[in-house]
């Protein structure tokens, strides 16, 4: 079965180290994206990318990169991280069509 | 910029109680809108979705009719269980840009 899947599920960092968070689907779907999820605030756009080769930043896109270079994986990194990424990341990714996302299940990242 | 605004919760019900869960989206364009489910620790499941005005979308006991006159697209349910206790998001997506802007989303709590 098609699936979207994240890792690690859970990460502990220091303030000012480079972290990348993976994404990975196999739905063969040409849009992904990175959202931010905090309490009080929802789902907040980081990254996204229509295709390989593009990206497009998000409303919170500071302090965050991602890379596109195959269909299946869009990893998101932090050049250093902050306490204040600590959040729990998730990736989605959609069909060209109006048919909503799937969501892998998430990433606790704790910045101390 | 394009918004969507849900009530505050939590929102705590008896089993078998009416739910009604608010939100309001603003007017720029003709926007898709959608309801997602997340569960305690997992990712964002799609519920329900709109794709124009007057449209309903319908799932597992749960609609939703889209609202151009008022901007809205309130979710209800006619009978909930303990089983629905989770966090309920809407969102609207902007076909020009295929990215999904969120609500800060509503916690049900159904007690038995």
């Amino acid at each position: 079965d098609a699936e979207i899947t994240q890792s690690p599920r859970h990460k502990i960092t220091e303030t000012g180290r480079q972290v990348t968070l993976a994404c990975h689907q196999t739905w063969n779907h040409n849009n992904m994206f990175w959202y931010r999820q905090d309490l009080g605030h929802g789902l907040r756009l980081i990254h996204y990318s229509y295709g390989v080769q593009d990206t497009n930043k998000g409303e919170v896109s500071d302090g965050y990169s991602v890379s596109r270079s195959n269909t299946e994986d869009l990893p998101l990194t932090l050049e250093s991280a902050a306490s204040s990424q600590t959040s729990v990341y998730f990736c989605a990714s959609s069909d060209s069509g109006n048919y909503g996302y799937t969501f892998g299940s998430g990433t606790r990242l704790t910045v101390v | 910029g394009d918004s969507v605004t849900q009530m505050e919760g939590p929102v705590t019900l008896s089993e078998e109680a009416f739910l009604t869960i608010n939100c309001t989206y603003t007017a720029t364009g003709y926007p898709s809108l959608f309801w997602y489910v997340q569960y305690p620790g997992e990712g964002l499941q799609l519920l329900l979705k709109a794709t124009k005005a007057d449209d309903k979308g319908s799932n597992k006991g749960f609609e939703a009719t889209y609202r151009k006159e008022t901007t809205s697209f309130h979710l209800e349910k006619g009978s909930v269980q303990v089983s629905d206790s989770a966090v309920y998001f809407c969102a609207r997506m902007d076909t020009g840009r295929r990215a999904l802007t969120f609500g800060s989303g509503t916690r049900l709590q159904v007690q038995p």
